[in-house]
């Protein structure tokens, strides 16, 4: 099956710092990415849809100059978190949309665990 | 009100039993449904699309009714390797976009 890929899985920063997550579609071109935020036992929330080659869509509520998107190429899209504080601690998920044969399937990446101090 | 609601759990089952999930969706513009299981701290996994007709993958069988908005997941002869929260979803098509919305899971626990 498709591979997406996240990087890295886990990190650790100090409040005020900024933090870059990548994720890649490893086998497949994605004009469209997703990215999504978990908090320990809630519901994965959509946070934006990642544009190749335009703006991301941000969902209501996440504030779009806090959460910078980069979709640069066709196999990589870039969140990245600005001026971190403690609550943005969580678990963000990306996710790829393979498109064949008139339909499409989401491909989630492992994901990365944000902690900040 | 949730878009996609479920009963968060935990189902605390033996081994072999059969458990069933549920859940119901309030956005009659949805399309596509799918039951994914989500592991500890892993990502999301996609366990079986739902169709209206009802469709079964080996011990699971998932079950769409529209006019209720209401979603199911049966699982049959429970495995201690079943256990993990399984998440309802739903995808709609409003202004093209394609994103999925989870429910918050269901956590199955199957006990030896």
């Amino acid at each position: 099956g498709a591979v997406v890929s996240q990087h890295p899985s886990r990190v650790i920063c100090k409040s005020g710092t900024s933090v870059k997550i990548e994720c890649r579609s490893l086998d497949f071109q994605a004009t469209t990415m997703f990215w999504y935020r978990q908090f320990p036992k809630k519901s994965l929330m959509l946070m934006a849809t990642s544009n190749e080659g335009s703006k991301a869509t941000y969902e209501q509520g996440v504030e779009k100059d806090k959460f910078l998107i980069n979709h640069a190429s066709l196999t990589l899209s870039t969140l990245t978190v600005t001026s971190a504080h403690p609550e943005d601690s969580s678990f963000y998920i990306c996710s790829a949309l393979r498109t064949s044969g008139g339909g499409y399937t989401q491909y989630f990446g492992p994901g990365t665990r944000l902690t900040v101090l | 009100r949730k878009e996609v609601e479920q009963d968060p759990g935990p189902f605390n089952v033996p081994e072999g039993a059969t458990v069933a999930f549920n859940c119901t969706y309030s956005n009659s513009a949805s399309q596509s449904f799918f039951w994914y299981r989500q592991d500890c701290r892993k990502e999301p996994k996609l366990l079986m699309s739902v169709y209206s007709s009802g469709n079964e993958d080996g011990r699971f069988t998932a079950q769409l009714n529209r006019a209720s908005q209401y979603i199911s997941l049966l699982i049959r002869d429970s495995k201690l390797s079943d256990s993990a929260t399984y998440l309802c979803v739903v995808r709609k098509m409003d202004t093209g976009r394609r994103a999925l919305t989870f429910g918050s899971g269901t956590r199955l626990q199957v006990q030896p």
